[in-house]
């Protein structure tokens, strides 16, 4: 009963660093989500991906790049640090919209 | 454009209280739309969920939702509030056209008093 696993859980970056987030689903879903979280902002897409071999921007996507790399993997990839990018992040999946989504247990990313 | 609104960015009650999270979407579409609750340091969990069916939607721990059209609504109730209920709950929107992407409100806190 894994369902949506992310690493890592927590990680502090200096500006300028590079540093990937990953992600992994168990549910043979087709779409995977990548969101972050800022105290009273709710949670603000970065990139989706709607099927395994296509990505597409989200509302905030500049700074970040992704990969799915196949139909469970899809990974977040910070290549210059910012503090702005201090955040949780957030992937996730869903089979269908009616389903919902379901979450993974977050990224809690600092840069200093 | 779809988006969803939260009325309230907090909220109090005592324990045994009834609770009530507001949440009203703006949609050219008939919408489907969620709850979603999360624990601090925690990832988000499906309260309940409306997608056309009975506008009455039963969720999980006591919760509940009714969708309005005429309001445009579809507020978060609760008879009996625990402490357990603490947390941050998110309303959110489907945002049509293929993509399945949500749009979330941002977020409203509750917390439970003794």
């Amino acid at each position: 009963n894994a369902g949506v696993t992310q690493t890592p859980k927590f990680q502090v970056l200096k500006t300028g660093q590079s540093m990937t987030l990953q992600c992994a689903q168990d549910m043979n879903h087709n779409s995977m989500y990548w969101y972050r979280q800022d105290p009273g902002m709710g949670l603000r897409l970065i990139y989706y991906s709607a099927s395994e071999g296509t990505t597409d921007k989200g509302e905030v996507p500049n700074g970040y790049n992704v990969s799915r790399l196949n139909k469970r993997e899809f990974s977040l990839r910070l290549e210059s640090a910012a503090p702005s990018q201090t955040s949780v992040y957030f992937c996730a999946s869903t089979v269908s919209q009616n389903y919902g989504y379901t979450f993974g247990s977050g990224t809690r990313l600092t840069v200093v | 454009a779809q988006s969803v609104t939260q009325l309230d960015s907090h909220v109090s009650v005592s324990e045994g209280t009834p609770v009530l999270l507001r949440c009203n979407y703006s949609s050219s579409y008939s919408p489907s739309l969620f709850w979603y609750v999360q624990h601090p340091n925690k990832g988000l969990q499906l309260l309940l969920k409306y997608t056309s069916a009975a506008t009455l939607v039963k969720g999980i721990n006591g919760f509940e939702a009714e969708f309005k059209k005429s309001e445009t609504s579809f507020h978060l109730t609760k008879p009996s509030a625990h402490m357990s209920d603490a947390a941050e709950y998110f309303c959110v929107v489907i945002l049509q056209g293929g993509s399945e992407k949500l749009v979330f409100g941002k977020g409203t806190k509750l917390t439970v008093n003794p």
